[in-house]
């Protein structure tokens, strides 16, 4: 059983751009959760997505959306980029949705110049 | 300021030896998981605590929930180098519309050294 896989690995952008990342959880899973871990504020959530409706969403600036299509694969965009959007973007999937065991994909890396 | 708190930062212990690391809450713990990430990786699930004074054990690692103290330990018997990583606490705690949302604490980095 395949698990969580989130496209690209890496990325590098420079400031003002925009980035979409993606997530494909496991299948059979509903529920698609993303966080943002950085060396200062730990791993801080974006927000979740259950059967394409957003369930919740963390404290993060409107430039951070996401999208959850019918096949439960997500999508997050980060619009006008800035050099503190630099971090490591990881999407978990599960069941159900709330705080449930969590698989997590290996992650994204954005580094932004 | 932080909703889960850990404690040490980081630690480093000789292979064999046994650990302890502490999850601290700002509010009552109804649930807590213990997940372990590898550098640069993805979050390993370890463990999930419900019950207050619940106690759970896989191989050499176990876990704890004092929900009175709001507080759970993760203590690691007779560490070995594939013990390393970095472990993270995350619970259950109150959202929008009352919904949850599943918050971390920023992670306790083991070093074993053989």
């Amino acid at each position: 059983k395949a698990g969580v896989t989130q496209t690209p690995r890496y990325l590098i952008k420079t400031r003002g751009q925009q980035v979409t990342l993606s997530c494909s959880p496991i299948s059979g899973h509903r529920s698609v959760s993303w966080y943002q871990q950085t060396p200062g504020q730990g791993l801080q959530f974006l927000f979740e997505y259950f059967s394409e409706t957003q369930r919740n969403k963390g404290n993060f600036p409107g430039r951070f959306s996401g999208r959850q299509f019918s096949n439960s694969r997500s999508e997050m965009n980060v619009s006008t980029l800035e050099l503190g959007d630099s971090a490591l973007y990881l999407c978990a999937s599960s069941w159900v949705a709330g705080h449930e065991k969590l698989f997590f994909g290996s992650g994204t890396q954005l580094s932004v110049l | 300021s932080q909703e889960l708190e850990q404690s040490p930062q980081s630690l480093i212990v000789q292979e064999g030896k046994n650990l302890t690391i502490n999850c601290t809450s700002s509010k009552t713990l109804y649930g807590l998981y213990w997940y372990k990430q590898k550098y640069g990786e993805g979050l390993i699930f370890l463990m999930m605590l419900q019950k207050g004074g619940e106690e759970k054990s896989h191989e050499k690692i176990t876990a704890k929930l004092d929900e009175k103290k709001q507080q759970s330990s993760l203590h690691i018997t007779a560490s070995q180098p594939s013990h390393a990583g970095i472990y993270l606490c995350g619970a259950g705690l109150s959202g929008e519309g009352g919904s949850e949302k599943l918050v971390f604490g920023k992670g306790t980095k083991l070093t074993v050294n053989p």
